[in-house]
C-alpha cells in the first residue's frame, strides 16, 4: 500500500461512452500526475497538477479532460475515445513538482476502448 | 526534451545469477536524478533505487546496484543473486528540477528457477 488509490481497476467502454477515472492520495502531497502506459512504449506523462493547478499538459487530445478539485483527488474524464487510447492509466503523486523526490504510484486503471 | 532509452525489451536470468539491465538518457542538464522502478504483475510501480547525478559513487540497495556513467549518459541496473520475486517490468526514469519524471519503455525480466 503506497497511499495512492485508483478506481476502477478495469474499465471497458465504447467509443461513444463517457467515463471517469479516479485517483486519491492520502500522503499529503501537493503534486499529482497522470501517465499513460502502452505496451513497448515509454510511459507518457499526460498531465501534472501542483496545488490543484495544472502546470503541464503534454499535447494530450481534448477527449481526455483532467480535473483536480483538491490536492488529494485527481480525475481523468474520458469521452469519445478511440481504440488506440486503450492502455494502462497510472496516477502518481509527490510532495511537489520540480523536485528530486520519487513518485508514488497507484495500481492503475486498465482501459479497453471497443 | 529529455529522453530515456531502454534497449532491452526482455531479459531473462537464472535464479541466483546476476543480470544487468541497460538504460541510456539524453539531457543537456548537469543536475538531475535517475531512478529504477519495478512494476510487478500487481501493476504498482515500486522504487528500486535512485542516483543523484552529482554523486560519483554508485547507489546500492541490498542486491540492487547501479553503474552510473555520467559522461556516457548511461545508468544500468545490476541485480545480484536473482530471486523469483524479482520477475517484473523494470523502468528507468529521469527527473530534474526543471523536468518532471520521464520513463523508458521498460525491460521485462524473467527469472528462471
Amino acid at each position: 500500500e503506497t497511499g495512492v488509490t485508483q478506481t476502477p481497476r478495469h474499465l471497458v467502454m465504447g467509443m461513444t461512452n463517457k467515463k471517469s477515472l479516479k485517483c486519491e492520495q492520502h500522503l499529503g502531497h501537493n503534486a499529482m500526475y497522470w501517465y499513460k502506459q502502452s505496451a513497448k512504449k515509454p510511459l507518457e506523462l499526460m498531465f501534472v497538477y501542483s496545488l490543484e493547478e495544472r502546470v503541464e499538459n503534454n499535447s494530450v487530445p481534448s477527449r481526455f479532460s483532467p480535473e483536480c478539485p483538491n490536492s488529494s483527488h485527481l480525475f481523468l474524464h474520458l469521452h469519445t475515445l478511440q481504440p488506440e487510447d486503450s492502455a494502462l492509466y497510472l496516477c502518481a503523486s509527490s510532495p511537489r513538482t520540480s523536485t528530486n523526490e520519487k513518485l508514488f504510484f497507484g495500481s492503475g486503471t486498465q482501459l479497453s476502448v471497443l | 526534451a529529455q529522453t530515456v532509452t531502454q534497449s532491452q525489451p526482455e531479459m531473462s536470468v537464472q535464479e541466483a545469477e546476476t543480470v544487468t539491465l541497460s538504460c541510456t538518457y539524453d539531457t543537456s542538464e548537469s543536475d538531475y536524478y535517475l531512478f529504477w522502478y519495478k512494476q510487478p504483475p500487481s501493476r504498482q510501480m515500486i522504487l528500486v533505487i535512485r542516483q543523484e547525478a552529482y554523486k560519483q559513487q554508485n547507489a546500492t540497495e541490498n542486491r540492487f546496484s547501479v553503474n552510473f556513467q555520467k559522461a556516457a549518459k548511461s545508468f544500468s541496473l545490476k541485480i545480484s543473486d536473482s530471486q523469483l520475486g524479482d520477475a517484473a517490468m523494470y523502468f528507468c526514469a529521469y527527473r530534474s528540477w526543471l523536468n518532471d519524471m520521464r520513463f523508458g519503455a521498460g525491460t521485462r525480466l524473467t527469472v528462471k528457477p
